[in-house]
């Protein structure tokens, strides 16, 4: 185990549902990713926070939400979501990089596999 | 913009041989951090090897070592006496030093076979 936990694990979805991604981590880090993960792709980096504010946004569509309540927990809210939209979502977390004290190495939960039918 | 090139989609080896998986990166920034990651079939991405830029001496850990070649931009990874339990998706990762940014190549598959 990471320290880093997801939830649910599995999901499958209709393209007019709305449905939520959870991500916690237990490490203390202050900086919380979401990334996609399709096959023969490279991992797409969707969102980063720090410090619970959000500082990337990679032109992902607006049917995906991100939420960071606190440093420890970090949402994606989906809402009508396309079927190209189906891969394996991961969270990962790491010390907040620019702080110059980390070793930048993220940690990785397990993933959402996500189907939208 | 930062690129990670994996080349080799897929790669074998036996048991107790010894493999390497290429990765080549393009930057133009001097202060950046490349990685190593593995992801077992169905299991939690984890990190492998981690190699600072402004290091000279190339990474080891264990029976897993990179070949850092800085100037020809390429970071390579050996995996020696390979066991069963190596087999998994590795992915090449760069970072940039005071950003976020973590960019990914396509990933390696390794069969190790008995």
């Amino acid at each position: 185990e990471t320290g880093v936990t997801q939830t649910p694990r599995h999901l499958v979805m209709g393209m007019t549902n709305k449905k939520s991604l959870k991500c916690e981590q237990h490490l203390g880090h202050n900086a919380m990713y979401w990334y996609k993960q399709s096959a023969k792709k490279p991992l797409e980096l969707m969102f980063v926070y720090s410090l619970e504010e959000r500082v990337e946004n990679n032109s992902v569509p607006s049917r995906f939400s991100p939420e960071c309540p606190n440093s420890s927990h970090l949402f994606l809210h989906l809402h009508t979501l396309q079927p190209e939209d189906s891969a394996l979502y991961l969270c990962a977390s790491s010390q907040d990089g620019t702080s110059g004290s980390s070793n930048n190495e993220q940690f990785f939960g397990p993933g959402t596999r996500l189907t939208v039918l | 913009a930062q690129t990670v090139t994996q080349s080799q989609p897929e790669m074998s080896v036996q048991e107790a041989e010894t493999v390497t998986l290429s990765c080549t990166y393009d930057t133009s920034e001097s202060d950046y951090y490349l990685f190593w990651y593995k992801q077992p079939p169905s299991r939690q991405m984890i990190l492998v090897i981690r190699q600072e830029a402004y290091k000279q001496q190339n990474a080891t850990e264990n029976r897993f070592s990179v070949n850092f070649q800085k100037a020809a931009k390429s970071f390579s990874l050996k995996i020696s006496d390979s066991q069963l339990g190596d087999a998994a998706m590795y992915f090449c990762a760069y970072y940039t030093s005071g950003t976020y940014k973590y960019i990914f190549g396509t990933g390696t598959r390794l069969k190790v076979l008995a």
